[in-house]
Parts: structure tokens; sequence; C-alpha cells
């Protein structure tokens, strides 16, 4: 298996633009979770989802942000209108659950390092 | 904040010198993992250690967990510059799903 797959890897835009990442996470997975991570704050959870439907989104800072999950191969964060503060590296991770055989590990993508002038 | 908390920031050690990493938690927890992230890169998982373990070992990883005092600690036996990253503890606490990472443990190995 690949791993999971973020892109874009960068992202350079300028305020009020709209951004949006993508990630496809590993195969049999039920779990999805979007971090954020940012020296001051550190690694935040966002939003986590499982079977493609979200359960907990208290960490999605404001309005401006949402994210989707059309299918188990792939989800989306997307923020509208961009803000110089939301520049920071967003990750995604996924995991099998407790069920599985390799329990809450989660697998995490690299990232993409988002900064927004 | 429910967050596991890492003890010390930052680490700085010669290579061979083995280097321990504490981590102390909240509540009570089902499982407690440790990750680390080597810069610019995503988190990896090292190891995961269960309520019901005191110590368990991978390779040159030993972990163990001490349920009464809510702390955990890391230790890398005889480090290579190639463990320079910061290590994150990550409780999962009992009746969640998720992971709560504290602000992790800078660890400098230098040859």
């Amino acid at each position: 298996d690949a791993g999971v797959i973020q892109s874009p890897r960068h992202e350079v835009t300028e305020m009020g633009q709209e951004v949006t990442l993508r990630c496809k996470p590993i195969s049999g997975h039920d779990y999805l979770f979007w971090y954020r991570q940012t020296m001051m704050r550190g690694l935040e959870l966002l939003i986590y989802f499982n079977n493609n439907v979200p359960i907990d989104d208290s960490g999605m800072p404001e309005d401006r942000f949402s994210a989707k999950m059309p299918n188990a191969s792939f989800s989306t964060l997307k923020i509208q209108p961009s803000e110089p503060r939301d520049s920071a590296v967003y990750f995604c991770a996924s995991s099998e659950g407790f069920g599985g055989a390799r329990g809450n590990e989660q697998f995490f993508g690299p990232g993409t390092r988002l900064t927004v002038l | 904040s429910q967050q596991g908390e890492e003890d010390p920031q930052a680490l700085s050690i010669q290579e061979g010198e083995n280097a321990t990493m504490n981590c102390s938690y909240k509540t009570s927890i089902n499982n407690l993992q440790w990750y680390r992230q080597n810069s610019g890169r995503g988190l990896v998982h090292l190891i995961l250690i269960r309520s019901n373990e005191r110590e368990k070992h991978s390779g040159r990883l030993r972990v163990t967990l001490d349920t009464s005092k809510k702390s955990s600690s890391l230790l890398i036996t005889a480090s290579r510059a190639a463990d320079t990253a910061s290590y994150f503890c990550a409780p999962v606490y009992r009746g969640y799903s998720t992971l709560t990472f504290g602000k992790g443990t800078m660890l400098l190995v230098s040859p």
C-alpha cells in the first residue's frame, strides 16, 4: 500500500482565497483524521470521520473550515476564506480503529504545508 | 487539556548514549502510543502499550507504563544520529477513539 496520500504538498495562497486540501486514506481503514500543526499550538485534531461520517468536529477552529468525506477513499479539508493565521502544516491520518489488528494506531500522510500571505 | 505532556522538551546527547523521554497524562487510558516525527515529515507510529501492560520492547525501544502515576517513558538505547527527531506520546483515554498529542520532545543525537 502507498500509505496515506495528501495533495498538494505545498500551497501558497493569498488571504481571502479558497484552499482545498486532499487526502486518500489507506484502503480498509475505517477512521480518517485531519490535524493541524503549528509551532505555537502543536498538533491539533480538527475533525475525524468513521466510515465516512463526521464524528467530532469540535476542533475545527471556525466556520471557515469544512471537511467532507464523500467515499471511503477520499476526503477534503476546505478553508474559505483563508487567513494568514491558517498557515500551518495540515496532516491527514487513517486507522483501522480498535477492532483492527493494529488497533487504533494511526498512519500519517506527509502533510500539506499551507502558507497564506 | 487532556493531552499528554512530554518531558523534557528538548534533549541533546551523543551517539551511543541512551535517551529517555517521559510522558504524563490525565485520566484512565485504553492505551498509550509513541510516535516519531522527522523534520518536515508526518508522524510515524513507534509502539503501543496497553493499559494492562507495564513494559514493552521493540528493537532499541523500551516503553514503560505506570498507570498509578499516570506516566510512561520511552527509552532509546544506543542512539544513532538517525534517531534525531521529535517524539510524541499520545494517550487514548477510555471512552474515546482519538489520540491526544503533546508538544513532544525534540531529540538531537550528535555524531
